[in-house]
């Protein structure tokens, strides 16, 4: 079936660093794909989303580009701040069902 | 909106016992999803319900049974709950089933501890 893999964590930063989380995916059909993020004691929220090979999300200074070719969805921001200190989930929807990678918890430090 | 609302958001229960999570949105969505969530292994589905008076089994269904009650509530009910069930429930609604590339929106969470 479908599945998520993205990378394990935990990944702690400094403040401004370049942050890259990477996600592939295994699908049979065409699916859309998405970043959610979990701030503490809290649910999931979109962050981007993309529907369609070659499609950039893009949200708050993060951002990740469906590449069909290589099946994956890598987030990426290029200077990271303290308060994007969270869980991260790639996820993949392929109409019915929506698959989760095991989240990347991020921690940045001042 | 509110969007998608949860109760309780913390529990305790003994071996055994039973209880119902509710969960219910305010957005007009069709579609309504219960998934737990396990450290390392991010959400896993357990029912689905892609239409009022519908519900299906996702990947992770035994010991849970679901309520689709109206548009708005999803109830997801542990008959007899097992340590094995302790877990981080969130409760998520999407417009309509069909057309992957719709938005899911989750509730805040219900923290359920096993004895």
């Amino acid at each position: 079936g479908d599945s998520v893999t993205q990378m394990e964590g935990p990944v702690t930063l400094s403040e401004e660093a370049f942050l890259t989380i990477n996600c592939t995916y295994t699908a049979t059909g065409y699916p859309s794909l998405f970043w959610y993020v979990q701030y503490p004691g809290e649910g999931l929220q979109l962050l981007l989303k993309a529907t369609k090979a070659d499609d950039k999300g893009s949200n708050k200074g993060f951002e990740a580009t469906y590449r069909k070719e290589t099946t994956s969805f890598h987030l990426e921001k290029g200077s990271v701040q303290v308060s994007d200190s969270a869980v991260y989930f790639c996820a993949l929807t392929d109409n019915n069902d929506m698959r989760f990678g095991a989240g990347t918890r991020l921690t940045v430090k001042p | 909106n509110a969007g998608v609302t949860q109760t309780p958001k913390f529990q305790v229960l003994k071996t055994g016992q039973s209880m119902t999570l509710q969960c219910a949105q305010d957005m007009n969505h069709n579609s309504m999803y219960w998934y737990r969530q396990d450290p390392g292994m991010g959400l896993r589905l357990i029912y689905y319900s892609a239409s009022e008076g519908t519900t299906d089994k996702g990947e992770v269904p035994n010991g849970y049974n679901v309520s689709r009650l109206n548009k708005r509530e999803f109830s997801l009910r542990l008959e007899s709950a097992a340590p094995s069930q302790t877990s981080v429930y969130f409760c998520a609604s999407r417009r309509s089933l069909a057309g992957g590339q719709e938005t899911q929106y989750f509730g805040p969470g219900t923290r359920l501890l096993v004895l």
